[in-house]
């Protein structure tokens, strides 16, 4: 059974502190994304990457960096974790599949609580 | 800018059929997608549209109209467990996805 695991599902952290949010695929996909989601929105791309040592920015990217140095392994980096930064993340990766539609594998979500 | 509308949430039977509908204005089309997320958990693909008409997958149909900019999701013979929310996603041009907020579904028995 294909798995995106996220490394962490409840973590609680306070205001300055740098957070780390690890989040590992099997599938070898080329693509990984990390979106936050928020009630009353739809899902917000943070950072997105399509191969290894390449990231690139999403639409909400500020007060986060990524990294991802294998295949398998995007992490996202909270520098000074504000408490605007409480909410649901949620990894994901694609590879290409013969119907075009490169479907997205989401991982459980890590929800980060900012005091 | 781009739009992703559904309803927020939607009421329905065990048993009956519920259809959820999606607009979308967006920069482009490539594909639309329906995603399912029980509470607390990840959301996973349900259905994808990328040429007009009807895709039949099970008791679950999505619909797609480029033209009016239009989807529904229909789920028939409801159970339980589809209570969940049904997420609404657009591929634009850039090939990036737009989401809706998400229909949250409750099935009453």
């Amino acid at each position: 059974d294909v798995k995106v695991t996220q490394s962490s599902r409840y973590l609680v952290k306070r205001t300055g502190e740098k957070v780390f949010l690890e989040c590992v695929q099997d599938m070898d996909h080329e693509n990984m994304f990390w979106y936050r989601q928020d009630p009353g929105l739809g899902l917000r791309l943070i950072y997105f990457s399509y191969d290894v040592k390449m990231k690139e920015k999403g639409d909400i990217p500020e007060g986060y960096s990524v990294s991802r140095e294998k295949k398998e392994r995007f992490s996202l980096i909270l520098e000074s974790a504000s408490t605007n930064q409480t909410s649901m993340y949620l990894c994901a990766s694609s590879g290409g599949d013969q119907s075009g539609a490169n479907v997205l594998t989401f991982g459980a979500g890590s929800r980060l609580t900012v005091l | 800018g781009q739009n992703i509308d559904q309803p927020t949430e939607m009421t329905a039977t065990e048993g009956a059929i519920v259809q959820i509908n999606c607009t979308y204005q967006t920069s482009g089309f490539n594909g639309l997608f329906w995603y399912q997320q029980h509470a607390g958990e990840a959301p996973t693909f349900l259905s994808y549209n990328v040429l007009d008409g009807l895709e039949e997958k099970g008791r679950f149909s999505s619909f797609l109209s480029r033209s009016k900019g239009y989807s529904y999701l229909l789920l028939k013979e409801l159970q339980m467990k589809d209570s969940a929310s049904y997420l609404c996603a657009v591929r634009d041009s850039n090939y990036q996805l737009i989401w809706g907020a998400g229909t949250k579904l409750i099935i009453k028995p």
